[in-house]
C-alpha cells in the first residue's frame, strides 16, 4: 500500500528564514508525488509535482522539493519565508497501484510565519 | 479557462435531511474525484468518476452516500439522512488524465457542510 507521512504537524519560522517541511513516502512503484498548499477556508493549490523526471523539482512561489529514493523522502523547502506562506501544506502520492490516479494525502503540516 | 466550480460553498443541514453537493470540472476534463476533509485531518479519497461511470468508489461510506457524473451537467455527491459526523469540507477535483497534465488534479474551493 502507498502512503505518505509528514513528520511535523506544525512548523514555525521567522519571516526571511528558510522553510523545511518533511515528508516520507512508502510505495512499491515509482511514485508520483505532489505538494499542495491550502490557505484557511480555501481550496488546494498545487505547488509542485514529481513524476520520475528531474529529482529536484521547482514549484511556484519559490518552493522546491527533492526526490530522494534512497531515503524515501520528498521534503519541501524554500530559502526565505514570507508572511503569505502561512498555510497548511500537504504531501501527496498518486495511487499508481490502482491506476485510478486517486491521491493519498499526508496529515498536513501547518506552517506559521512570525514577523 | 474557469477552474473547478463547486456549489454551494457552505451548506447547513439538520440531522436527517439530504445534502447535494455539485461540482463542475474544468473545461475539457472528464474525470472527477471527490475527497472529504474532516476537521483537523487531511483529505481522504471518496470516489472517482468519469462521464456516466463510477470507476472507483472504494472510499465511499457504504450507506447514505452516492455520486454521479451524468453526460450533461455537474457531478453530484449526495448524502442522505445526514448525521453530525458528516460535517466536513468536501472537495472536488478534476483531471484530464492524459497529456502532460495526466497526473495533476485541480481542486475546487470546496463545500463546507455543517450538520446541526
Amino acid at each position: 500500500a502507498q502512503s505518505v507521512t509528514q513528520l511535523d504537524s506544525h512548523v514555525s519560522v521567522s519571516e526571511g528564514t528558510p522553510v523545511l517541511l518533511r515528508c516520507n513516502y512508502s510505495s512499491s512503484y515509482s511514485p508520483s508525488l505532489f505538494w499542495y498548499v491550502q490557505h484557511p477556508n480555501k481550496g488546494l493549490q498545487l505547488l509542485l509535482k514529481y513524476t520520475s523526471a528531474a529529482t529536484l523539482v521547482k514549484g511556484i512561489n519559490g518552493f522546491e522539493a527533492e526526490f530522494k529514493k534512497s531515503e524515501t523522502s520528498f521534503h519541501l523547502t524554500k530559502p526565505s519565508a514570507h508572511m503569505s506562506d502561512a498555510a497548511e501544506y500537504f504531501c501527496v502520492v498518486s495511487d499508481s497501484f490502482s491506476n485510478t490516479g486517486k491521491l493519498i494525502f499526508g496529515q498536513g503540516t501547518t506552517l506559521q510565519v512570525k514577523p | 479557462n474557469a477552474g473547478v466550480m463547486q456549489n454551494p460553498r457552505h451548506l447547513v443541514r439538520r440531522r436527517g435531511q439530504e445534502a447535494r453537493l455539485r461540482c463542475s470540472p474544468m473545461k475539457g476534463h472528464s474525470h472527477v474525484y471527490w475527497y472529504r476533509q474532516l476537521p483537523e485531518e487531511g483529505l481522504k479519497f471518496m470516489v472517482y468518476l468519469q462521464k456516466e461511470n463510477i470507476i472507483d468508489e472504494s472510499g465511499m461510506p457504504k450507506e447514505r452516500f452516492s455520486a454521479e457524473f451524468p453526460k450533461e451537467g455537474p457531478s453530484i455527491l449526495r448524502i442522505q439522512q445526514v448525521v453530525r459526523g458528516d460535517s466536513a469540507a468536501y472537495f472536488c477535483a478534476s483531471s484530464p488524465r492524459e497529456g502532460a497534465e495526466a497526473y495533476e488534479q485541480y481542486f475546487g474551493p470546496g463545500t463546507r457542510l455543517t450538520v446541526t
